[in-house]
């Protein structure tokens, strides 16, 4: 069946990074956008990024972008989003999902939490 | 601030019909047919139950039902069920390709 599964999350100062993984199966990974989206409590849900399949085609939400960096590798049926110059407001679980257009986002992994704490 | 607005709570008895509106402005609920709707349970992840206004994917109950006016979308749930009670979200493609997501609506099924 079509899953996908988050991995990487966790506890990190401010300032810090984290790499979060995604791992695909049950569909053409390689045909398929991927998004990325934050649920912060009191802000709800936010599209972070998106890649396309062919990774020529990739946008960033303003409140990361510069900051976060999307990436996949379709050999691997993975997506990985690269997270830096972390801030306590970007606490929250992350999602990814498969992006078949216009808000039309299914499935979703289970999501990872990522706690940005001192 | 989240910029689709939806009602904070919604409440109904099981049988009974609710619905949860989504409003917006013609620059994204208005603007096109790509409103989707999303129920969460706690702890789990956001399930696609509606898309592109009144569609549902394979294996989602005809008990939920979507529409659209001007710049308000609405999701309809009928023969309400213990299973439904969860959050729902609302979704709106915008001008830009920009996706916009409602701050959430908990249903309680009394």
């Amino acid at each position: 069946q079509v899953q996908l599964v988050e991995s990487g999350g966790g506890l990190v100062e401010p300032g810090g990074s984290l790499r979060l993984s995604c791992a695909a199966s049950g569909f053409i990974f390689s045909d398929s956008y991927m998004s990325w989206i934050r649920q912060v409590p009191g802000r709800g849900l936010e599209c972070i990024s998106y890649i396309s399949g062919s990774q020529d085609d990739v946008y960033y939400a303003d409140s990361v972008k510069g900051r976060f960096t999307i990436s996949r590798d379709n050999g691997k049926n993975s997506l990985y989003l690269q997270m830096n110059s972390l801030r306590v407001e970007d606490t929250g679980v992350f999602y990814c999902a498969r992006d078949m257009g216009f808000g039309r986002y299914d499935p979703w992994g289970q999501g990872t939490l990522v706690s940005v704490s001192s | 601030q989240s910029a689709l607005t939806q009602p904070a709570y919604v409440s109904g008895s099981p049988g009974q019909s609710i619905a949860i509106s989504c409003t917006g402005t013609s620059s994204d609920v208005g603007s096109d047919r790509y409103v989707s709707w999303y129920q969460q349970h706690p702890g789990k992840a956001p399930k696609l139950i509606i898309y592109e206004v009144s569609n549902r994917p394979s294996g989602i109950s005809d008990r939920f039902s979507g529409s659209k006016s001007g710049n308000t979308a609405s999701l309809t749930i009928s023969g309400l069920q213990a299973e439904d009670e969860a959050e729902y979200y609302c979704c709106s493609h915008a001008v830009g390709r920009i996706l916009l997501f409602g701050g959430g609506t908990k249903l309680t099924v009394l």
